[in-house]
């Protein structure tokens, strides 16, 4: 089945600095990559998703690039801010399948 | 409109004992999927609905995990005698699932704590 790795699985900015989180996928045939935000007793929230057929997708601050060949998705956050501290999961949808294959999460501390 | 609701938010069980979680999804929303999410970790897939038609269970970690949709709107799922592996925040999430659709939404999660 699909395995996807997310890293790191902590990291601080400073407010106002970029933030980057990188996934990897293992089914070549994976076609569809959203981003969750779930802040700390909340549910999931999605942020940004992009299709295979994309190679990139932006909304305001944040940014999704996915390479194809590498099998590699990437989440970018710029001018962060103190609400954006969350964990952040990546995740897969298999070609074939219906549901979503999660990465472990990304701890994101902004400090003030 | 009105987000996927469950209900209870938190249940507490006594090790042995049988629970039903409730799930109303977002309204008009075709699919429906059951995910475990334990401390520290990402969702992990558990049952799929395509209206009450359960698609997929390939999840479900042994057969005291049962998952209904009957009418194709509300979802239940029923873990019978309860271990304490168990304990872990259960997630429902909903998507309109026409063609090109895979967004899911989630709900606020029932954390379940067996003791």
């Amino acid at each position: 089945g699909e395995n996807v790795e997310q890293h790191p699985s902590t990291l601080s900015v400073q407010e106002g600095d970029s933030a980057v989180i990188k996934c990897t996928y293992s089914d070549s045939a994976s076609n569809y990559f959203p981003w969750y935000k779930q802040e700390l007793g909340k549910r999931p929230q999605l942020i940004i998703d992009i299709r295979s057929n994309v190679g990139e997708k932006k909304d305001q601050r944040i940014a999704v690039t996915l390479n194809k060949t590498a099998k590699h998705f990437s989440l970018h956050i710029t001018e962060t801010q103190p609400e954006d501290s969350a964990v952040y999961f990546c995740a897969s949808k298999g070609a074939g399948s219906y549901q979503l294959t999660f990465g472990k999460g990304t701890k994101l501390s902004v400090i003030p | 409109g009105a987000g996927v609701s469950q209900s209870p938010r938190y249940k507490v069980a006594k090790r042995g004992q049988d629970v039903a979680l409730r799930c109303d999804p977002i309204s008009g929303h075709v699919s429906l999927f059951w995910y475990q999410q334990a401390l520290g970790q990402g969702p992990e897939f558990l049952t799929y609905f395509q209206n009450e038609a359960q698609l997929d269970k390939s999840g479900l970690p042994s057969d005291r995990f049962f998952a209904e949709r009957p009418e194709g709107s509300v979802s239940t799922l029923k873990i019978q005698r309860t271990q304490q592996e168990d304990s872990a925040v259960y997630l429902c999430a909903s998507s309109l699932r026409l063609a090109g659709s895979y967004e899911q939404y989630f709900g606020p999660g029932t954390r379940l704590t067996v003791t």
